[in-house]
């Protein structure tokens, strides 16, 4: 089974600063990988994913990530924190080649100070 | 853009009563998920529906059902509600069972009292 462990489940930056949020998975397939994101009341929107072409993905709101399989790892950064991306942060990994099931990871709370 | 409205947005209920939670997805996406977030949990996939079939099920109770109907839209039947059924509630949908993306609704939060 595909498993996904995001590490810090809380992650405090200043506005300005590099934002780094960290995601390693456990699969014994090629992984799909995916950064969610969750303002308060809201719903998941998806960042970014990787489906196997460029490791280096770019997403939304300044947002990349690598895959890196030799680590198992799909690390979220940003050059410059800005106040609106204080939200919950979700990895997730998807199970399956041909379905979109997700298994998620914690999540990881992201705080910009001032 | 239309997103995946849901409803209700809210809904309290006492244990041992039923709940229906809907959801309409994106027009023309055929493929609909449910998930299921407790307080301070990541969401957990509970089932999913292709073409009005059932394509995937998750850890969902049997207390729990789910449908799909012939325009789409989902219905999730939850019975003999119990307090740890409380949590928000997702659908998602998307354009058939490949990797293209799923579009989140804003949930349902449930409060079973």
């Amino acid at each position: 089974a595909q498993s996904v462990t995001q590490l810090g489940s809380h992650v405090s930056v200043s506005e300005g600063a590099l934002v780094l949020l960290r995601c390693n998975y456990s699969s014994s397939v090629p992984p799909y990988l995916f950064w969610y994101v969750q303002y308060p009341n809201q719903g998941l929107q998806l960042l970014l994913k990787y489906t196997s072409a460029a490791t280096l993905v770019k997403g939304i709101n300044g947002f990349e990530a690598e895959f890196k399989k030799s680590e198992t790892s799909f690390h979220l950064t940003k050059p410059s924190a800005h106040m609106s991306d204080a939200a919950e942060y979700f990895c997730a990994v998807s199970e399956k080649v041909e379905a979109q099931k997700l298994v998620f990871g914690q999540g990881t709370r992201l705080t910009i100070n001032p | 853009a239309a997103g995946v409205i849901q409803s209700p947005r809210h809904l309290i209920k006492e244990k041992r009563e039923t709940a229906t939670l809907k959801c309409y997805p994106i027009p023309r996406h055929d493929t609909v998920y449910w998930y299921q977030q407790g307080p301070g949990q990541d969401p957990q996939f509970l089932i999913s529906f292709y073409e009005k079939m059932q394509s995937d099920k998750g850890s969902i109770p049997d207390r729990f059902s789910a449908q799909q109907f012939s325009d789409y839209h989902s219905e999730l039947n939850m019975s003999s509600l119990e307090l740890g059924d409380s949590a928000l509630y997702f659908c998602a949908s998307s354009l058939g069972t490949g990797h293209s993306p799923l579009h989140f609704g804003n949930g349902t939060r449930l409060t079973v009292t």
